[in-house]
């Protein structure tokens, strides 16, 4: 089945680290997208990449890093510098990058600080 | 910044009741999309409105994009249990990103 696999589904960070949510698809889509959701708040955008080796920032991006090596893998490190890491985090990729695409999100994880 | 609010925050419903949740943007919309995202779920891609006053039906979903292109609307015919979720919109405006609206959290008692 092809789809977006998000790992862990829960994770607990400790004061002064670092985390890295991992995001893979099987899609073949070029575009890939990082948000943040929190109660009563939407999704907000933290990072995207509409390429393979080129990403951007989105509304919230600090405190966050991603990376994008490989057009399947779009990696999420929430850094220590991020003082309110406690959310659920959704990954999501489209065909192109092309906002007027639709976007396919994988099933979350939520973390949680220690 | 570019807003798209979204009301009402939740909605308890009858099942076989009506539910409608809006959609209002600050500034002008080249397309909206509305995704589902059912409790202890991910969104779901629902439907893309992009033409003026245009309105899509999906079975008992009405969409519906406001003639100034700033505003839509999601309505339910006759809820059942299996609508309950939260319902998200998301406009494409002059920031070039996809903004999605805080969502609106249907309720539907059997």
């Amino acid at each position: 089945d092809g789809g977006i696999t998000q790992s862990p589904k829960y994770l607990f960070r400790k004061e002064g680290q670092n985390v890295t949510l991992s995001c893979e698809q099987n899609l073949n889509h070029d575009a890939m997208y990082w948000y943040r959701q929190d109660p009563g708040q939407g999704l907000r955008l933290i990072y995207y990449s509409q390429i393979v080796n080129d990403f951007q920032k989105g509304d919230i991006a600090e405190g966050y890093s991603v990376s994008r090596e490989k057009k399947e893998s779009f990696p999420l490190t929430v850094t220590s510098a991020q003082k309110n890491p406690t959310a659920f985090y959704l990954c999501a990729s489209s065909l192109s990058g092309n906002w007027h695409q639709p976007q396919h999100f994988g099933d979350g994880t939520r973390l949680s600080i220690l | 910044g570019q807003q798209v609010m979204q009301i009402p925050q939740y909605q308890h419903v009858q099942e076989g009741e009506d539910f409608t949740t809006y959609c209002n943007s600050s500034t002008t919309l080249s397309n909206i999309q509305w995704y589902k995202q059912r409790p202890g779920g991910h969104p779901v891609f629902l439907i893309q409105l992009v033409k003026s006053g245009e309105v899509k039906k999906q079975k008992r979903l009405t969409f519906q994009f406001g003639e100034a292109k700033k505003n839509s609307s999601l309505h339910i015919t006759a809820t059942q249990t299996t609508d309950v979720g939260t319902y998200f919109c998301a406009g494409l405006g002059k920031t070039g990103k996809l903004i999605f609206g805080q969502g609106t959290t249907l309720q539907v008692k059997p």
